[in-house]
């Protein structure tokens, strides 16, 4: 069965200081990556996804980037942190469902545990 | 306009009282639709996947309204464990994209 890993799950960081956070899945192969994140209260807004190593789609420019060094791996990083990258960071893969005669439905995301960042 | 629009909430129900939340999308062309449950301080997870006949899963009812572009959720003989943040999920095939609603809050009462 297929399971997603991310770490650290909470972590206290000054403002200034660089971040990064990991995310690994196992069981599956080449899955489509997604990093959302959830500030306080709020909805989930995603960050970046990824379909293949190396390719990495942004989908809000700010000061965080992601990587893809392996098929199973997703990093989140900073070089500078913010007091506003404050939030609920999510790791995410998706499934897809094979529907027949070739055709594929987009099947739900899979979540990972998430990782709680605090700017101070 | 956002991609999915949700009623905040909060509901504040009895247990065993049936309780349904919509949910709106904005691209006619959205293909694929969720209903996810996310509690307190832990990360969403899958609640039902909606499909256009209608599907049930146990007390749990959701439909889709291609139409009008809507999705329902309906929680019948709602129970404290019911309670939690329940977001309506739309998604494309070929876009890579997932667009979440901002979430219900629903609050069963004893």
């Amino acid at each position: 069965s297929q399971t997603i890993h991310q770490w650290p799950a909470t972590l206290v960081q000054p403002v200034g200081s660089p971040l990064s956070l990991e995310c690994t899945v196992e069981g599956t192969s080449n899955p489509n990556l997604y990093w959302y994140r959830q500030a306080a209260g709020r909805g989930l807004q995603l960050l970046f996804y990824s379909v293949g190593i190396g390719q990495i789609s942004s989908e809000v420019p700010q000061n965080l980037s992601a990587s893809r060094p392996q098929d199973r791996q997703f990093i989140l990083s900073s070089k500078k942190l913010l007091l506003s990258d404050s939030g609920f960071y999510l790791c995410a893969w998706r499934t897809d469902i094979e529907k027949g005669r070739g055709g594929w439905d987009t099947g739900e995301l899979f979540f990972g545990e998430g990782s709680r960042l605090t700017v101070l | 306009r956002k991609e999915v629009e949700q009623d905040p909430g909060p509901f504040n129900v009895p247990e065993g009282a049936t309780v349904a939340f919509n949910c709106t999308y904005s691209n006619s062309a959205s293909q694929s639709f969720f209903w996810y449950r996310q509690d307190c301080r832990k990360e969403p997870k899958l609640l039902m996947s909606v499909y256009s006949s209608g599907n049930e899963d146990g007390r749990f009812t959701a439909q889709l309204n291609r139409a009008s572009q809507y999705i329902s959720l309906l929680i019948r003989d709602s129970k404290l464990s019911d309670s939690a943040t329940y977001l309506c999920v739309v998604s494309s095939w070929g876009f890579n994209k997932f667009y979440f609603g901002s979430g219900t809050k629903l609050n069963v009462k004893p």
